[in-house]
């Protein structure tokens, strides 16, 4: 059984730093793109970044470019990602999803979310 | 950067009616598109990619159609359990956009 949990969210002060994980298992992990996907309360997902399959190839949206960096190790079955310079914008429930990419590329599983929230 | 438009951003129906919500791409996407319905306090689920395919163990009631900047979900016959928010989006590059969601309730 495929699954996605994340974990390292929490309440951090404007401009602060925190690294979220997703640990995966159920499936080999360094054969897929994997994904972050964050929702603010109450509003719409907004996809964050992608990573290859060998951490070769890493895309992100634009309001998190500079500030987050998206990795893996594949020899933990882990994703990461690392928030630095936090906005109150950047609060919400960030989820780990695994991108089938084979014909087409879509998000197949997704974890339960970890919330970070950004605020003094 | 390409723009995912959903129209209605919610609506009432009754169960039994055919729904159809609808996503416009704001440049040409061919049929890279995908739905995701996400229910009230759960993780989204893929329901439909490449605009049209079911994903494996969707009910047939769903449905996609459409290429190149307008798409569409039908469900043809709404459930109770059908109550969510109803996403698309794009992957033919990134950024990867979403729509900004149609909320489907029940009249």
């Amino acid at each position: 059984e495929v699954q996605l949990v994340e974990s390292g969210g929490g309440l951090v002060q404007p401009g602060g730093s925190l690294r979220l994980s997703c640990a995966a298992s159920g499936f080999t992990f360094s054969n897929y793109w994997m994904t972050w996907v964050r929702q603010a309360p109450g509003k719409g997902l907004e996809w964050v970044a992608n990573i290859k399959q060998d951490g070769s190839e890493k895309y992100y949206v634009d309001s998190v470019k500079g500030r987050f960096t998206i990795s893996r190790d594949n020899a933990k079955n882990s994703l990461y990602l690392q928030m630095n310079s936090l906005r109150a914008e950047d609060t919400a429930v960030y989820y780990c999803a695994r991108v089938e990419c084979s014909t087409s590329c879509y998000l197949d599983y997704w974890g339960q979310g970890t919330l970070v929230t950004v605020s003094s | 950067d390409i723009q995912m438009t959903q129209s209605p951003s919610s609506l009432s129906a009754s169960v039994g009616d055919r729904v159809t919500i609808t996503c416009r791409a704001s440049q040409g996407i061919n049929n890279y598109l995908a739905w995701y319905q996400q229910k009230p306090g759960k993780v989204p689920k893929v329901l439909i990619y490449d605009a049209s395919t079911l994903q494996s163990g969707v009910p047939s009631r769903f449905s996609g159609s459409g290429s190149g900047t307008d798409f569409t979900l039908t469900i043809s016959g709404l459930q109770p359990e059908d109550v969510a928010t109803y996403y698309c989006q794009k992957y033919n590059s990134v950024p990867w956009t979403f729509g900004q969601g149609t909320k489907v309730e029940i009249k």
